[in-house]
């Protein structure tokens, strides 16, 4: 069964920086794009970026570009995203998914469960 | 950045009706719009793609169709797993954006 699982969620303080894990496993993660996206709590979805197969090849949105590192490591199946300087705004649940393309249209086609970042004093 | 317009924002039906979400975006897209379920507590799940394409493994009452600028999702004899949230996507350009979500309630 084709499966992504996120974890590293957690309370943190306003500055602070957290890591998030996405493991991959029933498919061969190395040759999709992958990519994160957030909901803040009772709100809707938001591209956060993404990442080529190779790792050489990433975008960000705007709102946390320069505090976000999207990297991957192919031999371990996974996925992750470095947050420094976390916000307030931040919270969110954070998902892993998984990019298809078809032509130049690219869309999620699977989804991790999230992890839950609450960012608070 | 392209402005996704989802409408409406909340949606009631009931079970066998017929529903119609809208999503309308800033600029011309061609058909790089794809269509998500989310029920509480869960991620979001690929209903369409390529604005009409139906993910496998997808009931056949759902449909999409639209192209450039305008898109709709089309939900026929609503069943009572169908009550959820819907989103709408585009992947024209980067940043890609959502629509705000439509809350289909019973």
């Amino acid at each position: 069964e084709e499966q992504l699982v996120e974890s590293g969620g957690d309370l943190v303080q306003p500055g602070g920086s957290l890591r998030l894990s996405c493991t991959a496993s029933g498919f061969t993660f190395s040759t999709y794009w992958m990519s994160w996206v957030r909901q803040a709590p009772g709100k809707g979805l938001e591209w956060v970026g993404n990442i080529n197969q190779d790792g050489n090849g990433k975008n960000s949105a705007d709102s946390v570009k320069g505090r976000v590192t999207i990297s991957r490591d192919n031999a371990k199946d996974s996925l992750y995203l470095q947050m420094n300087s976390l916000r307030a705004e931040d919270t969110a649940v954070y998902y892993c998914a998984r990019i298809a393309w078809l032509q130049l249209s690219w869309h999620f086609d699977l989804w991790g469960r999230g992890t839950l970042v609450t960012v608070s004093s | 950045d392209i402005q996704m317009t989802q409408s409406p924002s909340s949606l009631s039906a009931s079970v066998g009706d017929t529903v119609t979400i809208t999503c309308r975006t800033s600029q011309t897209i061609n058909n790089y719009l794809a269509w998500y379920q989310q029920k509480p507590g869960k991620a979001p799940e690929l209903l369409i793609y390529a604005a009409s394409s139906l993910q496998i493994g997808v009931p056949s009452r759902f449909s999409g169709s639209g192209s450039g600028t305008d898109f709709t999702l089309t939900i026929s004899s609503l069943q009572p797993e169908d009550f959820a949230a819907y989103f709408c996507q585009h992947s024209y350009s980067i940043p890609i954006t959502f629509g705000q979500g439509t809350r289909l309630e019973i």
